[in-house]
């Protein structure tokens, strides 16, 4: 089992310029997570899936969209990338909410916008 | 608010113990997850305690204290493997996970 995967690792952007993150997970687990992580804070959730075909907001949305159209994979978006959106992705996947079902992350992806 | 809160770094000397502090507040709370990072790598679960008291894991123990939103990572005979960021997480009402910005630990021979 791969587990989470992420594509592509790195990428440099100009502002105004968009993109579309892939996360897969060979693991059948009905929730996704996308996170941005910044120096000195913690991981900041931007959207998360519930299963198949459903989407919401996370604690810091704007400027990104996501779609699941299957269960396997998570899409995150960015229409006009700004450089305030330099950061590492985090895609996470876990089998259901709660407590005991931990969350299993991919190896991240290292955007610059410049 | 909610806010997570650890110290930002920590020095330890391999073979040793050291003990990384996590205080919380959230609004309501379902469990406290402890996670390491290794510097360029992906989160990886460390823990999980809900209620009070000490899981022992190998090397590695975490404690959770609700009354005083407090918890601690415990990390024994000390590896320089060990050298990475320890990240603490609340589970708040919404099931929604609330994250500290981590603690860097590192290891001298």
């Amino acid at each position: 089992n791969a587990g989470v995967t992420q594509t592509p690792k790195f990428r440099v952007l100009k502002t105004g310029q968009s993109m579309t993150l892939l996360c897969a997970q060979d693991m059948n687990h009905e929730y996704m997570y996308w996170y941005r992580q910044d120096p000195g804070m913690g991981l900041r959730l931007i959207h998360y899936s519930v299963g198949e075909g459903t989407t919401a907001k996370g604690e810091v949305p704007d400027g990104y969209n996501v779609s699941r159209l299957k269960k396997q994979n998570f899409l995150l978006g960015l229409e006009s990338a700004a450089p305030s959106q330099t950061s590492v992705y985090f895609c996470a996947s876990s089998l259901a909410e709660g407590g005991y079902n931990e969350q299993f992350f991919g190896p991240g992806t290292r955007l610059t916008v410049l | 608010g909610q806010n997570i809160d650890q110290p930002t770094e920590m020095t330890a000397t391999e073979g040793a113990i050291v003990q990384i502090n996590c205080t919380y507040q959230t609004s309501g709370f379902n469990g406290l997850f402890w996670y390491q990072q290794h510097a360029g790598e992906a989160p990886t679960f460390l823990s999980y305690n809900v209620l009070d008291g000490l899981e022992e894991k190998g090397r590695f123990s975490s404690f959770l204290s609700r009354s005083k939103g407090y918890s601690y990572l415990l990390l024994k005979e000390l590896q320089m493997k060990d050298s990475a960021s320890y990240l603490c997480a609340a589970l708040d009402s919404n099931y929604q996970l609330i994250w500290g910005a981590g603690t860097k630990l590192i290891i001298k021979p």
